[in-house]
């Protein structure tokens, strides 16, 4: 079946804009994770959606970053005011469920985001 | 808080010869989950093996294998017979039984295969 999906591919936008980076998991996945890979902090976790229960933000670097998920599907990531540093590849991924066996976490292939 | 170590940020190896990849982390809890992800240029990160923390025994698929031990908090991966397809960064990552769901990873390895 089709695995998790996220667009743009690649986003170029100027210091100051907001951006929207989109996440579709895999379908009936209750789970999404949202990570960002840089090349100076690695692979870090930014949020966590489980089911209709608040979302675990523990991972936000800046009140500019905020993301919500749809009727538990479709999940969107917004960076207001981006500013050089947020330049990264953003990855999405989704699990079955939350815990457990089926608790493994399935990526999709990333957006880029260069701010200049 | 949990952390990763990879200490070997690149390694080469022969087609066909056998390579580890080293891992250690971090944690106080009993009860966790361990995992290799490989992230080849693609971008996609796909999971290559896991471990529960309960269980004694190593996990294996196919040509992967790995050498838990939960005492020595290491978790090393070992790829036999190395296929040029194998060439990736590898990433071990570290996922709490309760709580956080989140995964820690380490810095990953840069793995080259040498035809």
């Amino acid at each position: 079946g089709a695995g998790v999906s996220q667009s743009p591919s690649n986003k170029v936008t100027e210091k100051g804009k907001d951006v929207e980076l989109r996440c579709d998991p895999i379908s009936g996945h209750t789970a999404l994770y949202w990570y960002r890979q840089s090349l100076g902090q690695g692979l870090e976790f930014l949020i966590y959606f489980q089911g209709n229960s608040a979302p675990d933000k523990s991972g936000l670097p800046s009140d500019r970053f905020s993301a919500e998920r749809t009727g538990g599907s479709v999940s969107t990531l917004t960076i207001q005011r981006t500013q050089q540093e947020d330049s990264a590849v953003y990855l999405c991924a989704s699990s079955l469920v939350a815990s457990g066996v089926s608790d493994t976490q399935y990526f999709g292939p990333g957006t880029r985001l260069t701010v200049l | 808080a949990q952390t990763v170590t990879q200490s070997q940020p690149e390694m080469s190896v022969q087609e066909a010869e056998t390579v580890t990849l080293s891992c250690t982390y971090d944690t106080s809890e009993s009860d966790y989950y361990l995992f290799w992800y490989k992230q080849p240029p693609s971008r996609q990160m796909i999971l290559v093996i896991r471990q529960e923390a309960y269980k004694q025994q190593n996990a294996t698929e196919n040509r992967f294998s790995v050498n838990f031990q939960k005492a020595a908090k290491s978790f090393s991966l070992k790829i036999s017979d190395s296929q040029l397809g194998d060439a990736a960064m590898y990433f071990c990552a570290y996922r709490s039984a309760q709580g956080a769901q989140k995964l820690v990873f380490g810095q990953g390895t840069r793995l080259t295969i040498n035809p």
